[in-house]
């Protein structure tokens, strides 16, 4: 079983939906949580961290429940420009990120 | 630019050649981090620099990969008789910094070194 489980799509919405990700995690000891975005043949990039409390940030919100070992992402009125891969991202206490596989996202006009 | 680089961008190698690439990353940062990713995959951790001292290794890295920080600065990865499952892109990211920082623990990644093993 993958550390970090995620749908991977793909998911194409018209522009202006609602789109949600969901991401589950398998160790319960794991410390921080983010979601990362990657364009095409680009690194990946921060796109926001993740708390229990949750958080948004804009069109974008993230909650974390720590019980279900679950994360989730929500985009509201989506633009072409969310056409990306977005990576569900965990860290235990190396710090080091154990990255889901992605979920493809595909915004149409 | 003041973001992580890396270089090459591209190697193309036969199967059983060595190669090296380097990273170099944000100046003050003390953490870097190698990761790899094959498509539709997301990045998998390989090693881990904490200054000059190499803290953490994943069982990813067999005995033919080998890295490097000599100065706590820029650091190199080697690849040595590669085979076509080495094929992928090699990330390379940095944190750290000045503690009040909120990006402190935040991981800035390069555009990593795209390698094809023949």
């Amino acid at each position: 079983r993958k550390e970090v489980e995620q749908d991977p799509g793909p998911f194409n919405v018209p522009e202006g939906a609602t789109v949600a990700f969901n991401c589950t995690y398998s160790n319960s000891a794991s410390q921080s949580f983010f979601w990362y975005r990657q364009d095409c043949r680009k690194e990946p990039k921060l796109l926001m961290s993740v708390y229990s409390s949750g958080n948004e940030d804009g069109r974008f919100t993230a909650q974390l429940n720590r019980a279900s070992q679950y994360i989730s992402l929500l985009i509201r009125d989506s633009k072409l420009s969310d056409s990306a891969t977005y990576l569900c991202v965990v860290t235990g206490s190396a710090r080091q990120l154990t990255f889901g596989s992605g979920t493809q996202l595909t915004v149409l006009p | 630019d003041t973001g992580v680089s890396q270089d090459p961008r591209h190697k193309i190698t036969k199967r059983g050649q060595n190669v090296t690439f380097r990273c170099d990353p944000i100046s003050e940062h003390n953490r870097l981090y190698w990761y790899r990713q094959t498509l539709g995959q997301g990045p998998e951790f390989l090693t881990y620099f904490q200054n000059e001292a190499q803290l953490e290794k994943s069982r990813l890295l067999s005995d033919r990969f080998s890295a490097e920080r000599p100065k706590g600065s820029f650091s190199t990865l080697e690849i040595q008789r590669t085979e076509q499952g080495d094929s992928a892109m090699y990330l390379c990211a940095s944190s750290g910094g000045l503690r009040r920082a909120s990006s402190y623990n935040e991981q800035f990644f390069g555009p990593g070194t795209r390698l094809t093993v023949l």
